[in-house]
Parts: C-alpha cells; structure tokens; sequence
C-alpha cells in the first residue's frame, strides 16, 4: 500500500530538549516537503526537498532543520524546541522533483512544547 | 511574495444547495494551483491541479477553473460528505531550486446539513 508515514503522532515535550520527527514514504517520489498547521494561518511550508541531498527552504524555517541523505526519508529536526513551534505537522511528497504533480500527505504529527 | 487567500471562510450550505468557494491569488509567475480537501484530524488530500487561465477539471460534484487572479471550486448539489475544509494553494516559477515552494489559503470550512 502506497503511504506516507510520520512518527511520532503525538509528542509533549519540553522546551530545549531536541526532537526528531520521522517521514518515510514507499511510493519511490523524488519530492518531499513539512508544513505546519496553526489556527487562523493554515498550512505553511517549513522545508523542502526536490530530490536526495537537495533540501530548500519554505516560509518558515526558522528553529528547523532537515536532511534527505536517502529517497524514503525525511526527518524533520527542532535543534531546541520552544513554545511557538507547538503545532501540527504534517509530511508531505510528490512524483515530480518541484512537487508540480499532486501531493501526498502523511496523517500529521501533533507537537506540544511546553 | 506569493499570497493565497480564500473565501469565505466558512460556508453552511443545505444539502443540494449548489455554492462556490474563491482562491484569491498574487504571484509572480504561476506554476500550477492546486486544490485541497482536509478532513478534521487528517491529512489534506488531493483535488486538481489547474495550470493555466481558462482550464477547467470535475470530478463527481466539485469542478475547479482558473483565470488569471482567481480559482473557483464549484460544488454542484452538495452532500453532507462533502463538509471538509477545502485548501487552494499556488506554485510560482522561480529560479534555481526554489520552484518547489508552495504557498497555501487559509482554507474555507465547508459544512453541508443533510
């Protein structure tokens, strides 16, 4: 079955202890993208990746970091985490490197920093 | 910077009430528009992507067209199944590896009473 996983799909945590949030996806797409979702701002993109070892940012990669050293993963990095990066992510990947076809979303990681 | 708003941003529609829903767009060069449906707790799910002025797409009870500023998605004869949020989101041209940025609305809540 072609998915798209994320792991955790709940995390509390606290405020500067590092996390990693875990995408992988079976469908062999050259492009994955994270976005956050905030009340009242929607669905922003924080990085993405046009294919291995290619990474760009989105419109809010401030606090991120991610790398793409193999097709299937996409792990989503907060160094330190704070209060204002509680929200819900989700993982994202597409057949064309620019993510110029449809996108296929992972269920969505909920993050709360307290 | 590319900007996306929709409206409204919630809609009420009684069962077989036909309405459309508006994706206001700027960008610099538009790549494709993309269509969105999210259920509450899920991850967003592909619609249609529209990639040029006058291009229309249908599938069962939605069908989406495209003009130079704006994107419709028309919803014939609703059904309650049809309540979602509905997202519209837009690619620009851009040089180097930045043309995998997506830019999306804040949505519109679609809620349709049996």
């Amino acid at each position: 079955e072609a998915q798209v996983t994320q792991n955790p799909r709940y995390l509390i945590t606290v405020t500067g202890k590092k996390l990693t949030v875990t995408c992988s996806q079976n469908m062999n797409h050259e492009y994955m993208s994270w976005y956050r979702q905030d009340p009242g701002l929607g669905l922003r993109q924080i990085y993405y990746s046009m294919n291995v070892e290619v990474t760009d940012k989105g419109d809010v990669p401030e606090g991120y970091k991610v790398s793409r050293k193999e097709k299937r993963n996409f792990p989503l990095i907060l160094e330190s985490p704070s209060p204002n990066q509680t929200s819900l992510y989700f993982c994202a990947t597409g057949r064309s490197p620019g993510g110029y076809n449809e996108q296929f979303f992972g269920p969505g990681t909920r993050l709360t920093v307290l | 910077e590319d900007q996306v708003t929709q409206s409204p941003e919630a809609l009420r529609l009684q069962e077989g009430e036909s309405s459309s829903l508006n994706c206001s767009y700027t960008v610099s060069g538009l790549r494709g528009l993309f269509w969105y449906r999210q259920d509450p707790g899920k991850g967003p799910e592909f619609l249609f992507t529209l990639y040029s002025a006058g291009e229309e797409k249908e599938k069962e009870r939605l069908k989406a067209t495209l003009t130079k500023k704006e994107s419709f998605l028309h919803i014939t004869a609703p059904k309650p199944e049809d309540s979602a949020t509905y997202l519209c989101a837009v690619q620009a041209y851009a040089g180097g590896t930045s043309y995998g940025k997506l830019t999306f609305g804040q949505g519109t809540i679609l809620t349709v009473h049996p």
